[in-house]
């Protein structure tokens, strides 16, 4: 059974509309990632989370904001969606911000903007 | 700025040869490179990782060299195999940091 959980598994959106990307883990990680893969870019760092405390940003823009409701979950909503937004969005998380330990990934949300 | 590189972008060997896989940096505050590989429609998954003070990396048929003072390191992957068939991302990051900077990836392909 997958310990990153990522839902929708596929989404389709409309230009100017809002999505949310579910991520949830079940590893006891205390820290979370969000990556973004598309052709332009291959693997993308967006976002990283410690103990639901953001820690980084790597996003320029304010569309994309992360969500931390509770310590294994990591929530991504991005709004005012464009076509270039078009990618496959990862979940990732490891034991800690600190521990220089590989991240481990979810199975992504493929998002296709119209 | 692409701070970590990967050459070639595409390999191709035959079923037991050896296949080298490249990867370059420029931040010399990355100290720890996993290498990750890819099937179509999959997720990225860590094959092998290395700190800088190691020079080797040694895990079955993979193997990481690692050169520092070049700020190099490639992935060899000995006898190779169709299964072996994938994209491979070298990815790095700084002490404290969780965030990995990943290559753009090399997609390898083994001919039977």
């Amino acid at each position: 059974d997958p310990k990153i959980i990522q839902k929708p598994k596929y989404l389709v959106a409309v230009t100017g509309s809002e999505k949310i990307l579910i991520c949830e883990q079940y590893l006891g990680h205390n820290a979370m990632y969000w990556y973004r893969q598309s052709a332009k870019k291959p693997l993308e760092f967006m976002f990283s989370y410690s103990y639901q405390k953001l820690m980084d940003n790597q996003t320029a823009s304010s569309r994309f904001q992360p969500q931390s409701s509770k310590k294994n979950h990591l929530d991504l909503q991005i709004t005012a969606l464009k076509p270039d937004d078009s990618a496959t969005y990862f979940c990732a998380s490891s034991l800690g911000q600190y521990n220089n330990q590989a991240p481990l990934f979810g199975e992504g949300t493929r998002l296709s903007v119209l | 700025q692409q701070q970590v590189r990967q050459s070639p972008q595409s390999l191709t060997v035959w079923e037991g040869e050896t296949a080298i896989l490249n990867c370059s940096y420029e931040d010399s505050t990355f100290d720890y490179f996993p290498w990750y590989w890819q099937f179509p429609r999959e997720s990225p998954a860590l094959l092998i990782a290395i700190r800088p003070v190691s020079n080797k990396k040694e895990d079955g048929r993979f193997t990481i060299f690692f050169n520092k003072r070049e700020k190099k390191l490639s992935l060899h992957i000995t006898d190779s195999q169709p299964g072996d068939s994938a994209t491979y991302f070298c990815a790095a990051s700084a002490y404290n940091q969780g965030k990995l900077i990943f290559g753009q990836g090399t997609k390898l392909s083994i001919k039977p």
